[in-house]
């Protein structure tokens, strides 16, 4: 089974400035999909951004980036020029590629403060 | 458009009573999940609904849980004799057929459970 860990319950960061969350996950599969969500306050949960693992193109949504490690089983998200918005609780996800249904894997999170 | 709707959005109950909590998935979605978010923690995953096909109930953490998806469209979500341990925020997600495809969240049912 494919389990996703995320190492720092809580990061903080200064508003205009970078942070990166660390994903590590475990899986024999080489054809996946990972994922960051984000939660504020309100509950509601947003993609952030998503990675094909047959890419080896890092993706990048806006402020947003990934740092793809296939072979170390590494995907974390850099937040650029932090924003109070940013402020949120962040999962990173696992999803395999294999045909059919796959059940969608979630981390623990990484509670994001932004300090103005 | 609308996006995923929860009902209700807070929940108060006795313990040893049932609850049944709703979700509107995004018209269209053939894709119906249910996840549990106890406190400090990640998303449990509790049971799948794919278009007419049966359900992935494996999740599902004992016999008191059990949901629906009537028409395609609107789940509930039951919970029989509730109990301390079942406090939680329940999400529901639903999204396009396709593992590559992103779940769109509703903004859950915090369930206290007294």
């Amino acid at each position: 089974a494919q389990t996703v860990t995320q190492s720092q319950p809580e990061m903080s960061v200064q508003e205009a400035e970078t942070v990166t969350l660390s994903c590590t996950y475990d899986t024999s599969e080489s054809d996946y999909y990972l994922f960051w969500y984000k939660q504020p306050p309100s509950r509601q949960m947003i993609l952030v951004i998503r990675q094909e693992a047959y890419k080896q193109q890092n993706a990048t949504e806006n402020r947003f980036s990934v740092n793809f490690q296939k072979a170390a089983k590494s995907f974390s998200l850099k937040i650029s020029d932090s924003q109070l918005g940013d402020a949120a609780m962040y999962f990173c996800a696992y999803r395999s590629h294999l045909g059919g249904y796959q059940k969608v894997t979630f981390g623990t999170g990484t509670k994001l403060q932004v300090i103005p | 458009g609308a996006g995923v709707s929860q009902s209700p959005s807070n929940k108060v109950t006795e313990k040893g009573k049932d609850v049944e909590l709703r979700c509107d998935p995004i018209s269209g979605h053939t894709a119906l999940y249910w996840y549990r978010q106890s406190l400090g923690q990640g998303l449990e995953f509790l049971i799948y609904f794919q278009g007419n096909s049966a359900p992935d109930k494996s999740g599902l953490p004992s016999d008191r849980f059990s949901a629906e998806r009537t028409g395609g469209s609107v789940s509930t979500l039951t919970i029989q004799r509730t109990q301390q341990e079942d406090s939680a925020v329940y999400l529901c997600a639903s999204s396009l057929a396709g593992n590559y495809n992103e779940q769109f969240f509703g903004p859950g049912t915090r369930l206290t459970v007294l």
